[in-house]
């Protein structure tokens, strides 16, 4: 069974830039959520999509939004791009609501 | 909003050591994670517990609801353990997503 998978492993943006991250959970999974993981915060929960609805939002502003797909794959968008957005973004996906959750590798993201 | 709290946050030890990582939080949960995170980021859930103990290996995760507390205990450790170690907690009924602590810095020497 192929694990999380994240896409691109790697980004540089420019500031003001937008930036889109692809991630595709594990078969039959139907959660996926995304974390913002930085040496200053640590990991911080940014929302949780399940059969194609938000669930759960972090306190990240507005620039930050997600969607999930139909065959549950799902992508998030940063747009205006700051400097401080530059971190590991992972996902994880489990098979329901409060279940084991399976992460990717995630995106490094760095903006310039 | 649920506070995790891990200790230590830094942990180096010789190899075959008993190694135990502590992980406490401030309001009532649904279940806790253990995660392992290796140089790179890739992180693997160790376990998912709701209540009681689990064993894997050399690794032994407990919990203890009433007291708001969960240890994660490595037996017999090994240099290949070293990694960041860190709790993660589902409270409200996941509304807010896992909750993380800061991680423990593990390092085993050989």
């Amino acid at each position: 069974k192929a694990g999380v998978t994240q896409t691109p492993r790697y980004l540089i943006k420019t500031r003001g830039q937008q930036v889109t991250l692809s991630c595709s959970p594990i078969s039959g999974h139907r959660s996926v959520s995304w974390y913002q993981q930085t040496p200053g915060q640590g990991l911080q929960f940014l929302f949780e999509y399940f059969s194609e609805t938000q669930r759960n939002k972090g306190n990240f502003p507005g620039r930050f939004s997600g969607r999930q797909f139909s065959n549950s794959r799902s992508e998030m968008n940063v747009s205006t791009l700051e400097l401080g957005d530059s971190a590991l973004y992972l996902c994880a996906s489990s098979s329901g609501i409060n279940t084991e959750a399976f992460f990717g590798q995630g995106t490094r993201l760095t903006v310039v | 909003k649920n506070e995790v709290e891990q200790s230590p946050q830094n942990l180096t030890a010789q190899e075959g050591e008993f190694i135990t990582i502590n992980c406490s939080y401030s309001v009532g949960i649904s279940a806790l994670h253990w995660l392992q995170q290796h140089p790179g980021g890739g992180i693997v859930s160790l376990f998912m517990l709701s209540s009681g103990k689990k064993k894997h290996g050399r690794l032994i995760a407990t919990i203890n609801i009433q007291e708001k507390h969960s240890s994660l205990h490595i037996t017999a450790s090994h240099p290949r353990d070293s990694a960041v170690y860190i709790c993660a907690a589902i409270s409200g009924g996941g509304a807010d997503g896992l909750t993380f602590g800061k991680g423990t810095h593990l390092i085993i020497q050989p």
